[in-house]
């Protein structure tokens, strides 16, 4: 069983400070885990992943994200955020390689 | 082609009807995916095939819901009998290889609105 948990629904930052979106995760094998993101009225885009190679995974748009065991985390990060940052972001778990659990997602807020 | 391509984008249907949406994915991709997202939900899993057989079907809903992918390319996601609990955007995407580490290129996905 696999199941993802992004605790924050909604995030609001100002332009220019750093980004912090958690997420928790919980499965019986080593997962791959993935950051998309979803700009209004378009489909979902890959940022990151992680399938067990390097612990700290950098994605497009300077975003990066470090896989924690200890604490079954995978939380997306960027040092400074933009407005175009402004979307809703998926934390993604997979452990069979197949079916993937999506987590309820969190909405980023940029303020100028 | 260059992305997954969904059709139709918007769909208004009769509560009672039925509808199919399509799916054509990147061309070679081996996964096809399909997702049903919920407003204000993340993505939920529905089904998935490799080539044209359908591998897992666990999350569809029930059987009013089927999907198929004849030729390993193209799939089609049939609702019969659609009720208003079915509106939700429906998204499909692809994949290289047969796993989650070649990460998923997602459709636009097609809205479903049943009045």
């Amino acid at each position: 069983a696999q199941s993802v948990t992004q605790l924050d629904s909604h995030v609001s930052v100002s332009e220019g400070t750093p980004v912090l979106l958690r997420c928790n995760y919980s499965s019986s094998y080593s997962p791959s885990l993935f950051w998309y993101v979803q700009h209004p009225n378009k489909g979902l885009q890959l940022l990151l992943k992680y399938t067990s190679a390097a612990t700290l995974v950098k994605g497009i748009n300077g975003f990066e994200a470090e896989f924690k065991k200890s604490e079954t985390s995978f939380h997306l990060t960027k040092p400074s955020a933009h407005m175009s940052d402004a979307a809703e972001y998926f934390c993604v778990v997979s452990v069979d390689y197949q079916k993937v659990t999506f987590g309820t997602g969190t909405k980023l807020q940029v303020i100028p | 082609g260059a992305g997954v391509s969904q059709s139709p984008r918007y769909k208004v249907t009769k509560r009672g009807q039925d509808v199919a949406l399509r799916c054509d994915p990147i061309s070679g991709h081996v996964s096809l995916y399909w997702y049903r997202q919920a407003l204000g939900q993340g993505p939920e899993f529905l089904t998935y095939f490799n080539y044209e057989a359908q591998q897992d079907k666990s999350g569809l809903p029930n059987d009013r819901f089927s999907a198929e992918r004849p030729e390993g390319s193209i799939s089609t996601l049939t609702i019969q009998r659609t009720e208003q609990r079915d509106s939700a955007m429906y998204r499909c995407a692809s994949s290289f290889g047969t796993g989650a580490p070649f990460g998923y290129t997602f459709g636009s996905g097609t809205r479903l609105t049943v009045v």
